[in-house]
């Protein structure tokens, strides 16, 4: 089974901040990789599809990236509704496999 | 616009059954694969399972392998889960998603199962 980790786990920063999320596979998995926000109490909402390209509606603040088994999430300029927690999914192969979650928090 | 709506959660004892269900609209539901996911309380997500568009090919996460079974009636634009030898730790929220190609991803709101005596 691939694994996903990511990281980090949590973090603190203020608004107007650059925040970038990481998830290292386990072994090889293309660019099969999405990026969803889950705001509390609501389903997650992927934002970014196969690891770099943003679903409509996703503000260009945001922005994916991928390095050989590294993909990045960043956010370039924080803003108040970006405040949620984030995961990645690979769906290279099964079962897939979410990342742990980061929660961004307003510092 | 795409819709999933599940239902069959509830409070069952450790060691009972329980299925869920999702009822799709808005595509053409036996063209795709769909999937649980779950989340249990204040914790992550987890993939849970998932099934071709014909139903001819499943998927298990380990947690969940030979105690649970994904099957879906194209007939009637439904997925299930039935789940069964449950145990306190498949105490979550499930739910029933569509992960598409860009732009076609959707989830439903969710049905909770809590595993308790």
């Amino acid at each position: 089974d691939i694994q996903m980790t990511q990281s980090p786990s949590s973090l603190s920063a203020y608004v107007g901040d650059r925040v970038t999320i990481t998830c290292r596979a386990s072994q090889g998995i293309r660019n099969d990789l999405g990026w969803f926000q889950q705001q509390t109490g609501k389903a997650p909402k992927r934002f970014i599809y196969a690891a770099s390209t943003l679903e409509s509606g996703v503000p260009s603040r945001f922005s994916g990236s991928a390095s050989g088994t590294e993909f990045t999430l960043t956010i370039s300029s924080l803003q108040p509704e970006d405040f949620a927690t984030y995961y990645c999914l690979q769906h290279n192969s099964y079962p897939w496999t979410f990342g742990q979650g980061t929660k961004l928090e307003i510092k | 616009e795409v819709q999933l709506v599940e239902s069959g959660g509830g409070l069952v004892q450790p060691g009972g059954s329980l299925r869920l269900s999702c009822a799709a609209s808005g595509f053409r539901f036996s063209g795709y694969a769909l999937s649980w996911v779950r989340q249990a309380p204040g914790k992550g997500l987890e993939w849970v399972s998932g099934i071709s568009g014909s139903g001819d090919s499943t998927y298990y996460a380990d947690s969940v392998k030979g105690r649970f079974t994904i099957s879906r009636d194209n007939s009637r634009n439904t997925l299930y889960l039935q789940m069964s030898s449950l145990r306190a730790e498949d105490t979550a929220v499930y739910h029933c998603v569509l992960y598409g190609r860009i732009n076609f991803e959707s989830w439903g709101q969710g049905t909770l199962v809590t595993v308790s005596s």
